[in-house]
């Protein structure tokens, strides 16, 4: 059975910065393309990053500005967030998704149930 | 990267089908066939339901179907259950490896 548990998430102040983790199981992490996505509360779906399985290819979106940062480790089948100059509304629910495939695949298949960034002073 | 278009409400009665509809431009839902459906219940993560574009993952029932017409891309839900009053998104492969969801619709079931 697929399993993304995400961890990390809490408080931060704004300038501040996080590192979200994602445990991965269930599946052989180093085949598989993995991404971030996240949620404000209320609102909807927003992608934020990918890696893909050989971690030589990485994407943000746009609105990010250089201030996260994606990586993965296959030893650890874990994949990570650095979150820096965060910002209000960078707070959100963030998830954790694998792929369907090695590079970027076409769908989000499997997603964690994610963790919570309040950004408050 | 601008959201893909979703009204944000649908509606039906139990067995009657309903559309919800994705629009967005010919860089992504347009020019790909990877476009997605994702199923949400309150305070769950999503779960995927189609595909590229009318693909089914393993047990998603035959229910759900999705289709394409230039930058507008559709999910149907026949026979509508109870069960199927959640919200869902549509997401669109938008090339230069970045990805777009739509902003959401509620469907409620009657």
């Amino acid at each position: 059975e697929v399993q993304l548990v995400e961890s990390g998430g809490g408080l931060a102040q704004p300038g501040g910065s996080l590192r979200l983790s994602c445990a991965a199981s269930g599946f052989t992490f180093d085949k598989y393309a993995m991404h971030w996505v996240r949620q404000r509360p209320g609102e909807g779906l927003e992608w934020v990053s990918g890696i893909n399985s050989r971690s030589d290819n990485i994407a943000y979106a746009d609105s990010l500005r250089g201030r996260f940062t994606i990586s993965r480790d296959t030893g650890k089948s874990s994949l990570y967030l650095q979150m820096n100059s965060l910002r209000p509304d960078d707070a959100a629910f963030y998830y954790c998704v694998r792929g369907d495939g090695a590079d970027w695949g076409t769908s989000f298949q499997y997603w964690g149930q994610g963790t919570l960034v309040t950004v408050s002073s | 990267q601008s959201a893909l278009t979703q009204s944000p409400s649908a509606s039906g009665s139990p067995g009657q089908s309903v559309t919800i509809s994705c629009t967005g431009t010919s860089s992504d839902v347009g020019g790909y066939n990877f476009v997605s459906w994702y199923q949400q219940y309150p305070g769950k993560a999503p779960k995927l339901i189609i595909y590229e574009v009318t693909k089914r993952p393993s047990g998603v029932p035959d229910r759900f179907s999705g289709s394409k017409s230039d930058s507008t891309a559709s999910l149907t839900v026949s026979g509508l259950q109870a069960d199927d009053e959640a919200d869902y998104y549509c997401a669109s492969y938008a090339g230069s490896n970045k990805w777009v969801f739509g902003g959401g619709t509620k469907l409620t079931v009657l």
